[in-house]
């Protein structure tokens, strides 16, 4: 089982609103990674947690809070976005951070109006 | 380095083979990937090579690396209209704690 899921599908959300992006994965990997994607352009890393430690945050706004509440799941907590942060976040996982190989979900699709 | 470069489009007919080419700059890269993405969809891990290995196939797939010239293609034998997607080819670093450096990823239309 290669399985990542993310919920929800689709957000649509408020600039002054409060939401959260889930993940989850049962494959006993000890590393989550959160990855922003425009439109037909390659996914940006944006946090990595290892061993449910925070070991990357690659300059992200802080209006995007990550959580890693156990080895299984990882969350995006989102507050007082702009228009441009609308994109496809994706969640992956892999079995360490060194050179193995990331499995990601099918992603939420963000819209902020 | 860490410039991961691909032609963005590729066009074929159904029946023929694809090769999606990628060059990449940094040489104490240990894996390389090529990842699948379908529309509206999350990207699905196609296959992966070893900085050690020339080539490696998989059904339809075949990866070939040339590490002195630092270029990686993916051919598609017998390309269906399923194939039709964007491809990324992605490089790791283990001293960089993960960190997959993608290519912009090329698009493959499979006309029938």
């Amino acid at each position: 089982d290669t399985e990542v899921t993310q919920t929800p599908k689709h957000l649509v959300m408020g600039m002054t609103n409060k939401k959260s992006l889930k993940c989850e994965q049962h494959m006993g990997h000890r590393a989550m990674y959160w990855y922003k994607q425009k439109a037909k352009k390659p996914p940006e890393l944006m946090f990595v947690y290892s061993y449910e430690k925070l070991s990357i945050n690659e300059s992200v706004p802080s209006r995007f809070s990550p959580e890693c509440p156990n080895s299984s799941l990882l969350n995006l907590h989102l507050h007082a976005l702009q228009p441009e942060d609308s994109a496809l976040y994706l969640c992956a996982s892999s079995l360490g951070t060194g050179s193995y190989e990331q499995y990601f979900g099918p992603g939420t699709r963000l819209t902020v109006t | 380095g860490e410039d991961v470069e691909q032609s963005l489009f590729l066009s074929v007919r159904e029946g023929d083979s694809s090769v999606i080419n990628c060059t990449y700059t940094d040489s104490s890269s240990t894996y390389l990937y090529w990842y699948k993405q379908e529309p509206g969809a999350g990207l699905q891990l196609l296959t992966y090579i070893f900085s050690n290995m020339d080539m490696k196939q998989d059904q339809r797939l075949t990866v070939l690396l040339n590490k002195k010239d630092k270029h990686l293609s993916l051919r598609i034998a017998d390309t269906q209209t399923g194939d039709s997607a964007i491809y990324f080819c992605a490089e790791i670093h283990s001293n960089q704690g993960g960190k997959l450096i993608f290519g912009q990823g090329t698009e493959l239309s499979v006309k029938p």
